[in-house]
């Protein structure tokens, strides 16, 4: 069957990294999203790789190894603001989003 | 975000009742989906529309049931629901299927009673 894993919670401390991993089996695939969610709002969309390597969009970068089926959201200098669920989600050979159940991040001061 | 906007926040329905949910988006996207979010769970696709038409129903039961008018509207009419049907339901959009990301509303906060 097809599955996404990434762990449930991840606890932090404002000003450091941390990383969100997501590992994915699936029929095929055609790319990984990450969204962001606050609580009480909707999703919102932060990357999208379908190639090998590492994206960086400010604070946030997003990176794929297609050959270990592995993904992971890195977020640098952390905000209280960046406390939020993060969904991984991949697309498989139909164009069908493989959903994660979401990874809960709390930031500390 | 106005983008994509639901109707109503929240809803507070028993099980005999009949109630609709609302959802519009001002994107100019092709696609439009129903999903349920439950506590700790994946998102669950339940319905999508492309160009208006219902291209996907994953085994959805039928006291669910999607109306899409045109390409910036999309309803969800609720009937005789079951408490385990209490959840978030989100409605998103996007420019066409495949890879396009998804632009979501707040969701609506349904808990059957």
């Amino acid at each position: 069957g097809q599955n996404i894993d990434q762990p449930t919670e991840m606890t932090a401390t404002e000003g450091a990294i941390v990383q969100i991993n997501c590992t994915y089996q699936t029929s095929g695939f055609n790319g990984l999203f990450w969204y962001q969610q606050h609580a009480g709002e909707a999703p919102t969309f932060l990357s999208y790789n379908v190639l090998d390597g590492l994206e960086e969009k400010g604070r946030f970068s997003s990176f794929l190894s297609r050959s270990k089926g592995y993904s992971y959201l890195l977020l640098k200098e952390l905000q209280m603001k960046d406390s939020a669920s993060y969904l991984c989600a991949a697309l498989d050979s139909n164009y069908q989003l493989i959903w994660g159940a979401g990874t809960k991040l709390i930031i500390k001061p | 975000e106005t983008g994509v906007t639901q109707t109503p926040r929240h809803l507070v329905m028993g099980m005999t009742n009949k109630k609709s949910l609302k959802c519009e988006q001002h994107l100019g996207h092709n696609a439009m989906y129903w999903y349920k979010q439950s506590a700790k769970k994946p998102l669950e696709l339940m319905f999508v529309y492309n160009f208006k038409e219902q291209t996907e129903n994953n085994s959805v039961p039928s006291r669910f049931s999607p109306e899409c008018p045109n390409s910036s509207h999309l309803f969800l009419h609720l009937h005789t629901l079951q408490p385990e049907d209490s959840a978030l339901y989100l409605c998103a959009s996007s420019q066409e299927r495949e890879n396009s990301p998804l632009h979501f509303g707040n969701g609506t906060r349904l808990t059957v009673t």
